[in-house]
C-alpha cells in the first residue's frame, strides 16, 4: 500500500530553465495539494486538484507556476523560468474526497542555481 | 498575515514529562485543526485532528485541546520520548475548502533521554 510518491526527491535547475515536479497520489485518493515551504517557515498552501480540475489555486504564483492532474498519471506541478526564490521544499498531499486529514508525500527539494 | 501562529519556535522536555505546543489562529471560519508531526527531510504526518464542535481529542499519548473563545490550541504529548522528538506543525481548515490547510510556522519538539 505505497503512500504519496513524489519525484524526483532533489532537482537542481539553473535559473531560467524549468522545473517539473511530480506527484502519485495513494491509490483511491482523487484530490491532490501542492505545498511549498521555504527555509526556517511552514508550509504554505499552493493549489487543490482533482482529475482535470484545478479546485483552488489562490497560493499559486501568478506567474510562471502551473499544476495539472490529468485523467490518467501523476499530478504535475511546473515551475517555468525558475529563479533562485523558488528554491524550496515543495510537498504533495492527497486524500480521499476532500478530506481535512491529507496524507503528504516526501517531497521534492528544488534547488535553483 | 499569519493567521495561525506557533510562537514557540522551539521546546525542550524531559523524557517521560509532559510536552505541550501551542497554537493560536485569528480566522473564524476555520473550524477543523490537525497537528502534524515532521522528521527533517521527509514529509509532514498526521498526528491528531479536533473539529470545533469538540473540546478534546484524545488518540493514545496524544491529546488536542481547543479553545474557541480563545482561538487557541494545544497539543499534549504524555510520556514524552525521545522518537517524539521532531517539527510539529498546526494546522486549520474551513471556510469553503476544507482541502486547502493553513499551517502554523511549526516548533521544533527536543525530548531528552
Amino acid at each position: 500500500n505505497a503512500g504519496v510518491m513524489q519525484n524526483p526527491r532533489h532537482l537542481v535547475r539553473r535559473r531560467g530553465q524549468e522545473a517539473r515536479l511530480r506527484c502519485s497520489p495513494m491509490k483511491g485518493h482523487s484530490h491532490v495539494y501542492w505545498y511549498r515551504q521555504l527555509p526556517e517557515e511552514g508550509l504554505k498552501f499552493m493549489v487543490y486538484l482533482q482529475k482535470e480540475n484545478i479546485i483552488d489555486e489562490s497560493g499559486m504564483p501568478k506567474e510562471r507556476f502551473s499544476a495539472e492532474f490529468p485523467k490518467e498519471g501523476p499530478s504535475i506541478l511546473r515551475i517555468q523560468q525558475v529563479v533562485r526564490g523558488d528554491s524550496a521544499a515543495y510537498f504533495c498531499a492527497s486524500s480521499p474526497q476532500g478530506a481535512a486529514e491529507a496524507f503528504f508525500g516526501q517531497g521534492t527539494r528544488l534547488t535553483v542555481v | 498575515d499569519q493567521q495561525v501562529k506557533q510562537n514557540s519556535p522551539s521546546l525542550s522536555v524531559q523524557e517521560g514529562r509532559i510536552s505541550i505546543l501551542n497554537c493560536d489562529y485569528t480566522n473564524s471560519m476555520f473550524d477543523y485543526f490537525l497537528w502534524y508531526k515532521k522528521y527533517p527531510a521527509e514529509g509532514p504526518t498526521f498526528l491528531i485532528s479536533i473539529s470545533s464542535i469538540k473540546d478534546k481529542n484524545e488518540d493514545g499519548r496524544f491529546t488536542v485541546f481547543l479553545n474557541k473563545s480563545a482561538k487557541h490550541l494545544s497539543l499534549h504529548i504524555v510520556p514524552s520520548q525521545p522518537g517524539d522528538s521532531a517539527v510539529y506543525f498546526c494546522a486549520a481548515a474551513g471556510g469553503t475548502s476544507y482541502g486547502k490547510l493553513t499551517f502554523g510556522q511549526g516548533t521544533i519538539l527536543t525530548v531528552h533521554p
